[in-house]
């Protein structure tokens, strides 16, 4: 099966930084996105990645250990804007389809 | 621009009445995903397409649920009859492909509410 495990909440000041795990476990790895998904909005992709390490897109960077079954996502230079939620979602199993499970998601506040 | 569309928006109807919720996907997207999201549950994946091909539909409740791809521009998901427990938002989500790394495209969801 697939869990996929995120703290609910999370706050922050303006222009800090802040990083939110997600941990899965998965009977097969097919890579780990990121989405953000505003109040009342759609998830909008933030990244994927499928190799171990970090990869860096501007303020939001995300991390990956598959050997830990961890990833995270860190937010620099926080800006209002920035509060919403932030959603890990792996494929399910294996087979070469894209049949994402999302994680609960972790709701970030931002204050000034 | 290329997004995905979803009509209606938001949908208030009584329990029992039939919901037909529709969706555009991305022009050349072979992919299409209907998800539900409500506040216990978080985001569910209902049921999937490729090339217009219903690939897997196990997360969709069989007796009232209902999802097809009449052509290559719209999948439409049909609630029959609704009950008040199928409120929640329902999203159509579209990909390039159905490759593992791709990314879907969501679109902004139909608000439902079963009365």
């Amino acid at each position: 099966g697939q869990n996929i495990d995120q703290p609910t909440e999370m706050t922050a000041t303006e222009g800090a930084i802040v990083q939110i795990n997600c941990t899965y476990q998965t009977s097969g790895f097919n890579g780990l996105f990121w989405y953000q998904q505003h109040a009342g909005e759609a998830p909008t992709f933030l990244s994927y990645n499928v190799l171990d390490g970090l990869e860096e897109k501007g303020r939001f960077s995300s991390f990956l250990s598959r050997s830990k079954g961890y990833s995270y996502l860190l937010l620099k230079e926080l800006q209002m804007k920035d509060s919403a939620s932030y959603l890990c979602a792996v494929p399910r199993g294996s087979g070469g389809y894209n049949k994402l499970i999302f994680g609960a998601g972790t709701r970030l506040a931002v204050h000034p | 621009d290329a997004r995905v569309t979803q009509t209606p928006r938001h949908k208030v109807t009584e329990m029992g009445q039939e919901v037909t919720m529709r969706c555009q996907p991305i022009l050349g997207h072979n992919t299409v995903f209907w998800y539900r999201q409500t506040m216990m549950q978080g985001l569910e994946l209902l049921a999937y397409f490729r090339n217009r091909a219903p690939l897997d539909d196990s997360g969709m409740p069989k007796d009232r649920f209902s999802a097809e791809m009449p052509d290559a521009t719209l999948a439409t998901l049909k609630i029959q009859p609704s009950e008040p427990r199928d409120s929640a938002v329902y999203f159509c989500a579209s990909a390039a492909s159905s490759g593992e790394g791709e990314t879907q495209y969501f679109g902004p969801g139909t608000r439902l509410l079963v009365l």
